[in-house]
């Protein structure tokens, strides 16, 4: 299996809270990421987290890391068609610090 | 400028052809880098540079040859590709090798007939 696994597709209403998921392998690893790249685009970085946190919240994003199921979730409010996009997660480990991807979860978002 | 700059946009090419990828920055990053990404497949990494000085090659196939001039720039020189290569190739920047904060380009779309 991959090392960072996540669901291919979330469709949701606009205003609606998503809640995009992803599973890792490695419990080493230190950080973990979330990025959008969005139609056209490159990987934009949206946030990350230590291993040694919990929960993380930027305005309208919260991460949350479950480090004993080895779970990281992405929540984003009030959820906007802007926000349409294919978001990756990722991980990275003490050394070397580059991090792995997941396949991406296409967000679309519906009037 | 926080932009990584790649080109071409796409690229079509023969099996026997040479051709090269670029890559610019200027937001005075140390580390740059090459992902391959194909369809509904993770980006891969293949390659590093770390102050001009390639630091990690993921096993890459000899027919890709990165360089790095300049610590602005960064090369894909491509050359006896096979149609398996199709993907989109992404560059990416960071401060230095060891921050996970990379700066992606678009990507360059190549497809190898």
């Amino acid at each position: 299996g991959e090392d960072v696994e996540q669901s291919l597709f979330l469709s949701v209403r606009e205003g609606d809270s998503s809640v995009i998921n992803c599973t890792y392998t490695d419990s080493s690893s230190t950080y973990l990421y979330w990025y959008k790249q969005e139609p056209g685009a490159g990987l934009q970085l949206l946030t990350y987290i230590f291993s040694n946190m919990d929960m993380k919240q930027d305005q309208r994003l919260t991460v949350l890391l479950n480090k004993k199921d080895k779970h990281l979730s992405l929540r984003i409010a009030d959820t906007q068609t802007g926000d349409s996009a294919i978001y990756f997660c990722a991980e990275s480990q003490g050394g070397s610090y580059i991090p792995t991807f997941g396949r991406g979860t296409s967000l679309i978002v519906h009037p | 400028d926080t932009e990584v700059t790649q080109t071409p946009k796409h690229l079509v090419m023969g099996m026997t052809n040479k051709k090269s990828l670029k890559c610019e920055q200027h937001m005075g990053h140390r580390a740059m880098y090459w992902y391959k990404q194909k369809a509904k497949k993770p980006p891969e990494l293949m390659f590093v540079y770390s102050y001009e000085k390639l630091s990690i090659n993921e096993s890459v196939p000899s027919r890709f040859s990165p360089e790095c001039p300049n610590s602005s720039l960064l090369n894909l020189h491509l050359h006896a590709l096979q149609p398996e290569d199709s993907a989109l190739y992404l560059c990416a920047s960071s401060l230095g090798q060891g921050t996970g904060e990379l700066f992606f380009g678009e990507g360059s779309r190549l497809t190898v007939l």
